[in-house]
C-alpha cells in the first residue's frame, strides 16, 4: 500500500522556467514531509520539508507547499537550473517511519 | 568528514550465499536505517536503530538481520540470498528523531542475486 504517491515519473522543463513536481499522500496522521534529490550512483540528498502545520516554507530556489485538504504538496524550483536534473523523492514522517514516494525525474533542458 | 559509507558498492551473490552490507557514519547520529530500493519504487524501510543496542523492523525486515552494537556502525545481513533481494540498498543516518533535519544517506550498495 503506497501511501506516498508520485504520479509523475518523468518531467521536463526549460531552462529559467518552473519546475513543480507534486506528491501525493493517504494518511492524515503524517506530521512532517520532506523532499530528496537523488543523482545516479548516489544517495539521496535532504532539499527541504515542511510540517504539517504549516503551508509553505521557501529555501533559496526551492518553495514546498502543503495542502492537507487536498493531501497534496509540491516543490517549486524557480528559476530551473540544468543541475537540477535528477530524481525527486517526496517523503512523509509518522512517528519514526518515514514514507517514501516513487520518484518524478527531473529534466532541465538547456 | 566522511558522513555516511557503506561498502561494497556493487556485489553479486549466488542464491543461498549470505553476505553483510556494512554501513558506517561519522556524525555522532543516533538514527540509523537500511532502505532499499527497486525499479519504479520508493524507498522500503528494511530496520532501523535509535541508537546502540536497539533495533526495530521497518516494512519489509524479511530475509535481513541487523545489529547496532555502536553508535557508528549499523550492518545489515543477508543469510540466504534471494533473487527478490536484488536492488540498491541504502543506508541512512539522522541526528534524532527530528525529522525536519532530515536524513543523510550513503551512496548505496548494487546488489544482484542470480
Amino acid at each position: 500500500d503506497q501511501q506516498v504517491k508520485q504520479n509523475s515519473p518523468s518531467l521536463s522543463v526549460q531552462e529559467g522556467r518552473i519546475s513543480i513536481l507534486n506528491c501525493d499522500y493517504t494518511n492524515s496522521m503524517f506530521d512532517y514531509f520532506l523532499w530528496y534529490k537523488k543523482y545516479p550512483a548516489e544517495g539521496p540528498t535532504f532539499l527541504i520539508s515542511i510540517s504539517s502545520i504549516k503551508d509553505k516554507n521557501e529555501d533559496g530556489r526551492f518553495t514546498v507547499f502543503l495542502n492537507k485538504s487536498a493531501k497534496h504538496l509540491s516543490l517549486h524550483i524557480v528559476p530551473s537550473q540544468p543541475g537540477d536534473s535528477a530524481v525527486y523523492f517526496c517523503a512523509a514522517i509518522v512517528g519514526n517511519q518515514f514514507y517514501f514516494g516513487t520518484g518524478t525525474s527531473l529534466t532541465v533542458i538547456p | 568528514n566522511a558522513g555516511v559509507t557503506q561498502t561494497p558498492k556493487f556485489r553479486i551473490l549466488k542464491i543461498g550465499q549470505s553476505m553483510t552490507l556494512q554501513c558506517a557514519q561519522d556524525m555522532n547520529h543516533n538514527y540509523m536505517y537500511w532502505y532499499r530500493q527497486d525499479p519504479g519504487m520508493g524507498l522500503k524501510l528494511i530496520y532501523y536503530s535509535v541508537g546502540a543496542g536497539i533495533t526495530d523492523k521497518g516494512e519489509v525486515p524479511n530475509g535481513y538481520n541487523v545489529s547496532r552494537s555502536t553508535t557508528e556502525d549499523f550492518p545489515l545481513r543477508l543469510e540466504l540470498a534471494a533473487p527478490s533481494q536484488t536492488s540498491v540498498y541504502f543506508c541512512a543516518s539522522s541526528y534524532s528523531g527530528t525529522p525536519n533535519y532530515g536524513y543523510t544517506f550513503g551512496s548505496g550498495t548494487r546488489l544482484t542475486v542470480v
